[in-house]
């Protein structure tokens, strides 16, 4: 069955970085890409980019460019996002997302139809 | 920036409908999917292109599109039906995802 196995939760300082991994199996990891969506404390998602496991292309959001890195390890079908510069409102639980592409209606369109159970990450001085 | 807007809450009896709406300015150009989400758990897609149900997904869910609003129908709601209900689509020119506020559904 197609799962996503994500890393354990981590507590990081003000400024320091963390790199959460997102392992796939169950399906052929480079047919689709790989999404990141977080979620603060009582707060609701929140996107944050994604990245195709095919070519490596990536598209972030914009309130996280120049902080963020999204990468993908085909030869172990695992794929990261690295934040830097940790600030106390990055504390969120991190989840990674299969990212479906699909065609109908003579477009495409995209889709997160499977999730992994999220990493905590806690920034705290 | 691109918003979804989303009713806070939702309450309705056992057996009766749930509609929940979600809001945006981009929606008759992007598609609209809707996620389920009960707490500590991720959240499981429940609708996407606006209307498609995924596989293993109770047939009591529902979404439909009119203009600049999509809405999730829970026909026949289920105890188990509580739970966090968020839609989520793309800005007009499908660059950059976003999602709704989310809704609280409550079943009374």
């Amino acid at each position: 069955q197609v799962q996503l196995v994500q890393s354990g939760a981590e507590v990081k300082k003000p400024g320091a970085s963390v790199k959460v991994s997102c392992k796939a199996s169950g399906y052929t990891f480079t047919s689709y890409g790989i999404s990141w969506v977080r979620q603060a404390p009582g707060q609701g998602l929140e996107w944050m980019g994604w990245i195709s496991a095919y070519n490596g292309n990536t598209n972030y959001a914009q309130k996280l460019q120049g902080r963020v890195t999204m990468t993908t390890d085909t030869s172990t079908s695992t794929a990261y996002m690295e934040l830097r510069s940790l600030r106390s409102d990055d504390t969120a639980v991190y989840y990674c997302a299969r990212r479906v592409r699909d065609y109908g209606d003579e477009t495409y369109y995209y889709y997160m139809d499977v999730w992994g159970k999220g990493t905590t990450v806690t920034v705290s001085s | 920036s691109y918003e979804l807007t989303q009713p806070p809450s939702v309450s309705v009896s056992p057996g009766q409908t749930a509609r929940i709406t979600c809001s945006g300015d981009a929606l008759p150009k992007q598609y609209a999917y809707w996620y389920q989400q009960k707490p500590g758990q991720a959240p499981v897609l429940v609708i996407y292109k606006d209307s498609e149900r995924p596989s293993g997904i109770p047939e009591r869910f529902s979404g439909s599109s009119s203009g600049t609003t999509v809405t999730l129908t829970i026909s026949g709601v289920q105890a188990e039906d509580e739970a966090d209900y968020y839609c989520q689509s793309a800005d007009s020119s499908g660059t950059y995802g976003v999602f709704g506020g989310g809704t609280k559904l409550t079943v009374l």
